[in-house]
């Protein structure tokens, strides 16, 4: 079983729209951390957002929220007010605490942002 | 940017040749990771090194090596090219604490491997 999905291929949205990336994750470890990274067209990965499995609140950054769903295992990504540099790829990411200190990514979401 | 950078951008290769990518962490930082990322996938794990050790693999064959230096610099050296190890190779370079779960990585630019 995959350990981290993101089912959706490609996402569309216009500029200042909310647009929200799914992500789902596999894990019987009760210790583990959710990443949220950005890739452009230049490959390099930019951290977004860190979501850990016992934080009580949702996690935020800027125009980047986490809504973690622990139940349904669930960690989307909600980006406000789209902007054109938003587009680009964005993975999903576990590391969970008796693997060690390896990232697992998803397959990621395209992101396109137009005006 | 991250401060993390790799040599170099872009490699040809051909079958069953070696070869070696660089990547020199954050200032600070004291472990790097290493994933190859095939098109149109996610990055995989390969192995990370910890104050010159190896430090956790991923499901990658023994042709796949590396060494971390003193300065916490890295290399990753591929034996024996196959037309599949073609792909980005991105480096993350990030500091030790605690348990690890929370420690982002800051990943570099990549190097982009193609093998013909």
């Amino acid at each position: 079983a995959q350990k981290i999905t993101q089912t959706q291929p490609g996402m569309f949205v216009q500029e200042k729209e909310a647009v929200t990336l799914d992500c789902t994750y596999d894990t019987s470890d009760p210790s583990y951390g959710l990443f949220w990274y950005k890739q452009p067209s230049s490959g390099e990965m930019i951290f977004l957002i860190y979501q850990g499995s016992y934080d009580q609140q949702n996690a935020t950054e800027g125009r980047y929220s986490l809504n973690f769903q622990k139940a349904r295992k669930s960690a989307n990504l909600v980006i406000s007010a789209s902007q054109l540099g938003d587009s680009a790829m964005y993975f999903c990411a576990m590391r969970e605490n008796q693997a060690g200190t390896a990232l697992i990514f998803g397959k990621g979401t395209t992101l396109s942002v137009s005006s | 940017e991250t401060g993390v950078t790799q040599s170099p951008t872009h490699l040809i290769k051909t079958r069953g040749q070696q070869v070696t990518l660089r990547c020199s962490s954050q200032s600070g930082h004291n472990t790097v990771s290493w994933y190859q990322q095939a098109l149109g996938q996610g990055p995989q794990f390969i192995f990370q090194y910890y104050r010159e050790e190896e430090n956790g693999r991923g499901n990658f064959p023994p042709r796949f090596s590396g060494l971390q230096f003193p300065n916490y610099s890295s290399e990753l050296n591929v034996n024996a090219l196959e037309l599949d190890d073609s792909a980005l190779y991105l480096c993350a370079s990030s500091l030790r604490r605690g348990t690890g779960i929370h420690n982002e990585q800051f990943f570099g630019p990549g190097t982009r491997l193609t093998v013909l």
